[in-house]
């Protein structure tokens, strides 16, 4: 598998339940990103890890959870979502030197019900 | 604070017509500059990418040339096919790295047979 990876690529879920969406990177890279892409809105950069630390966190609320165990691997967890959380997630890695292009999984298009 | 500006869709033009589609950007000293493309259903793709003034970023025959005079990355393609059809997005990288990429909010052409 090369790339980058995301699963599942849709989800449906309630606002009670609890959730992952799981992105893997086969690249080597040591930065990795959740962007949330709603309709008509621009792209949103959530979180932002670096050598599996946290560097950036745009003011997400709670429900989101994110988790790096390590710089191939990066986790968003939710719970108690709210219907306006429907988007496309999108998953991104880039290396920390260079020009930083940034490379993006499919997403998961999430569906809060 | 650095940010990207890009034409407002939709695009809609007609097979073999010529495309541009305009970037500008705000941003000191020399930003890495960069057009994605998403396809519909997918994920960003890195579509080409300039890092100093004067370079000409080519790819699948679009090109894109960093104006510093200007601070414009304009994206040229002489003739579109229906396959082109998606969402485009410029972006940069501020000088000196940075693991946070600026995207405009994207334009979104449409390619008819």
């Amino acid at each position: 598998e090369t790339g980058v990876t995301q699963t599942p690529r849709h989800l449906v879920m309630g606002m009670t339940n609890k959730k992952s969406l799981k992105c893997e990177q086969h690249l080597g890279h040591n930065a990795m990103y959740w962007y949330k892409q709603s309709a008509k809105k621009p792209l949103e950069l959530m979180f932002v890890y670096s050598l599996e630390e946290r560097v950036e966190n745009n003011s997400v609320p709670s429900r989101f959870s994110p988790e790096c165990p390590n710089s191939s691997h990066l986790f968003l967890h939710l719970h108690t979502l709210q219907p306006e959380d429907s988007a496309l997630y999108l998953c991104a890695s880039s290396r920390r030197t260079g020009s930083y292009e940034q490379y993006f999984g499919p997403g998961t298009r999430l569906t809060v019900t | 604070g650095d940010s990207v500006t890009q034409m407002e869709g939709p695009v809609t033009l007609s097979e073999e017509a010529f495309l541009t589609i305009n970037c500008t950007y705000t941003a000191t000293g020399y930003p890495s500059l960069f057009w994605y493309v998403q396809y519909p259903g997918e994920g960003l793709q890195l579509l080409l990418k300039a890092t100093k003034a004067d370079d000409k970023g080519s790819n699948k025959g679009f090109e894109a040339t960093y104006r510093k005079e200007t601070t414009s990355f304009h994206l040229e393609k002489g003739s579109v096919q229906v396959s082109d059809s998606a969402v485009y997005f410029c972006a940069l990288c501020p000088q000196g790295g940075s693991e946070k990429l600026v995207f405009g909010k994207g334009t979104k052409l449409t390619v008819n047979p």
